[in-house]
């Protein structure tokens, strides 16, 4: 079965700091990657994702992310944090469309919190 | 275009009442699910459709049942209540062809079960 693996549960930084979040994933076959945001007390945002060419995508809010096959990797990245991107990170799969395959499933989340 | 809806916001029951969770997408999407999310655990898919008629279990479907009469709505039954279904409760959609396509998450249910 797939399965996705966030690194880590609770990360703090300060504003201005760079941000690395972890994520790998589980599944033999082709996949689609995503991140998505959680601001508090708000719905599940997409911030980028990949389904083919370029591995390094850029996605909203100075986020971007890259996908390396063979480490079946796709962490989440941006230069410079601000106290505004404080919120719950997820990072999600799926295999593609069609039935069971176009379930995502989600890793456990990371929480991003941002000291002024 | 509204998204996907979500009613209600809120909601609070007893132990072994029934209640109905509302979905609704008007993107005209094929593919719809729900999920809970719990603190710690992400989100886990309960039940999802590709189309109306078409229904099949997630990860955890156990004390919910689905139907899909409608392209728009999807509405999530739980028949008896318990403490452990005490989550917030994400409805979303997206095509279901092959494609670059997204789920897109409705506002969520808050649901206490005492």
């Amino acid at each position: 079965a797939q399965s996705v693996s966030q690194h880590n549960h609770h990360v703090i930084l300060s504003e201005a700091a760079s941000l690395e979040l972890g994520c790998n994933y589980s599944y033999g076959g082709t996949v689609n990657l995503f991140w998505y945001v959680q601001y508090p007390g708000q719905h599940l945002q997409l911030l980028l994702k990949y389904f083919s060419g370029d591995p390094l995508v850029k996605g909203i809010k100075g986020f971007e992310a890259e996908f390396i096959k063979s480490k079946f990797s796709f962490n989440l990245r941006k230069p410079s944090v601000q106290w505004s991107d404080t919120a719950e990170y997820f990072c999600a799969v799926n295999a593609g469309y069609g039935g069971s395959q176009g379930n995502l499933i989600f890793g456990k989340g990371t929480k991003l919190s941002v000291k002024p | 275009n509204a998204g996907v809806t979500q009613t209600p916001k809120f909601q609070v029951l007893k132990t072994g009442q029934s209640m109905t969770l509302q979905c609704a997408q008007d993107m005209n999407h094929e593919y719809m699910s729900w999920y809970r999310q719990d603190p710690g655990m992400g989100l886990r898919l309960i039940h999802y459709s590709v189309g109306a008629g078409i229904t099949d279990q997630g990860e955890v479907p156990n004390g919910y049942n689905v139907s899909r009469s409608t392209t728009e709505d999807f509405p999530l039954r739980l028949l008896s209540a318990a403490p452990s279904q005490t989550s917030v409760y994400f409805c979303a959609s997206r095509p279901d062809r092959d494609g670059p396509y997204e789920q897109y998450f409705g506002p969520g249910t808050r649901l206490t079960v005492t």
